[in-house]
């Protein structure tokens, strides 16, 4: 398996413009999260999926932020307008959760977004 | 909410020394693990736990699923340079979460050669 594969790796973009950050999960896997990660707040869940349904968005910052999972092979993450203070590196995971248990999360590489 | 504390924040040793960490929660958990990242990565998993008192190795790390539930530990024995990176323990409850991890802060390791 590729493991989980998020596109593109760095993204320099613009403040104001629209930002979209994509990400295919392991095969199988039915739980999805995306996660921003900064020196100063470490790793912050945004939202997570189970079988393509938003379960918890409850992280998102802002309502400039909005995420699809429109089928279990592809999820996206989309930031609009993006702001300087977006700058950070967002991380997709997929995990399996089956019969009450998780089996740990497989992170992807990341997307380094800076906003100038 | 749940928080887990992790400790220490940072650690600077000596090539061929032992390292010792350790997580602590305010509520318990069913599954705990521990991760590395490596710079410019994303985290990995080292070693998964599925029950309180389990000790599990995967080569020179050894961790511990605490008895209470609420803690566990993650030693490296031997360091080499290849160890530095960024250390988190997770766990998981149980419930609807859907597999949902609650994250420590991190450990950050150095190794000096």
């Amino acid at each position: 398996d590729a493991g989980v594969i998020q596109s593109p790796r760095h993204e320099v973009t613009e403040m104001g413009q629209e930002v979209t950050l994509r990400c295919k999960p392991i095969s199988g896997h039915n739980s999805l999260f995306w996660y921003r990660q900064t020196m100063m707040r470490g790793l912050e869940l945004l939202i997570y999926f189970n079988n393509n349904v938003p379960i918890d968005d409850s992280g998102m910052p802002e309502d400039r932020f909005s995420a699809k999972m429109p089928n279990a092979s592809f999820s996206t993450l989309k930031i609009q307008p993006s702001e300087p203070r977006d700058s950070a590196v967002y991380f997709c995971a997929s995990s399996l959760y089956r019969s009450g248990r998780g089996y740990g999360y497989t992170f992807g590489s990341g997307t380094r977004l800076t906003v100038v | 909410g749940q928080q887990l504390n992790q400790s220490p924040q940072s650690m600077f040793i000596q090539e061929g020394e032992d390292v010792s960490m350790n997580c602590t929660s305010s509520s318990i958990f069913n599954t705990w693990l521990w991760y590395k990242q490596d710079p410019g990565e994303g985290p990995v998993l080292l070693i998964a736990l599925y029950k309180a008192g389990e000790l599990t190795s995967n080569g020179r790390l050894t961790a511990q699923f605490g008895i209470t539930r609420k803690d566990s530990f993650l030693n490296i024995s031997a360091s080499i340079p290849s160890d530095v990176g960024i250390y988190f323990c997770a766990g998981q409850s149980g419930g609807t979460s859907y597999g949902k991890l609650t994250f420590g802060q991190g450990t950050i390791l150095t190794v000096h050669p």
